[in-house]
């Protein structure tokens, strides 16, 4: 299973776009890239996932290079709900009990 | 669908007791999994099932017991409860998709504290 590496902690401020990255150097050929939020005194939430280039739905855009060995989790005009911590997970469907959750970037927003 | 559900929500127990984290899903989902998390920390994986009758350790199975008799339980056994094994327990469930990840659904979450 790769491993993944993101920054502890992030500060932004209400309406600003937020890009946290992750890196995956050893990413295989049939991992997928997702993130999942978390609110404290709550599980995971699912936010995104992607296999190659841009994913965007309603609550965020997921930005991975040719090389994969990287991506890029973007939150558009964040407000203070957004205030969480967030991980990057990388697996594929064969491993998808077998997930290694980081210790995610915990994420402040300001007013 | 009530999704996925774990009582109780808060349980104290004592250096040495046994007991049982219930797990639930009605969404008939072949994966799910158990995961420990300490304060300030990531989800740790416990153990995980593949489906019913089929069950294999994560990364910090020691201490733990599961089973899985059928699709839509899987009950997470403390053998002789530890002060360490104080924590927050999250069960998860996943529909395996072929090649493609699946997004796991998170339960709520049971508060252990062992004294």
């Amino acid at each position: 299973l790769a491993k993944t590496t993101q920054p502890i902690s992030m500060d932004s401020y209400e309406g600003q776009e937020v890009n946290i990255t992750c890196s995956h150097n050893n990413i295989a050929t049939n991992d997928y890239i997702t993130w999942y939020q978390q609110f404290p005194s709550q599980g995971p939430r699912f936010i995104i996932q992607g296999y190659k280039t841009k994913v965007t739905n309603e609550v965020a855009s997921l930005f991975i290079p040719a090389d994969r060995k990287s991506s890029t989790l973007s939150l558009p005009r964040v407000s203070l709900s957004d205030t969480a911590v967030y991980y990057c997970l990388v697996g594929d469907g064969g491993s998808q009990g077998n997930l290694i959750f980081g210790k995610g970037t915990k994420l402040s927003v300001k007013p | 669908n009530a999704g996925v559900t774990q009582t109780p929500k808060f349980q104290v127990l004592k250096t040495g007791q046994s007991m049982t984290l219930q797990c639930a899903q009605d969404m008939n989902h072949e994966y799910m999994s158990w995961y420990r998390q300490d304060p300030g920390m990531g989800l740790r994986l416990i153990h995980y099932s593949v489906g019913a009758g089929i069950t294999d350790q994560g990364e910090v199975p020691n201490g733990y017991n599961v089973s899985r008799s059928t699709t839509e339980d899987f009950p997470l056994r403390l053998l002789s409860a530890a002060p360490s094994q104080t924590s927050v327990y999250f069960c998860a469930s996943s529909y395996p998709t072929s090649g493609r990840y699946n997004e796991q659904f998170f339960g709520p979450g049971t508060r252990l504290t062992v004294l």
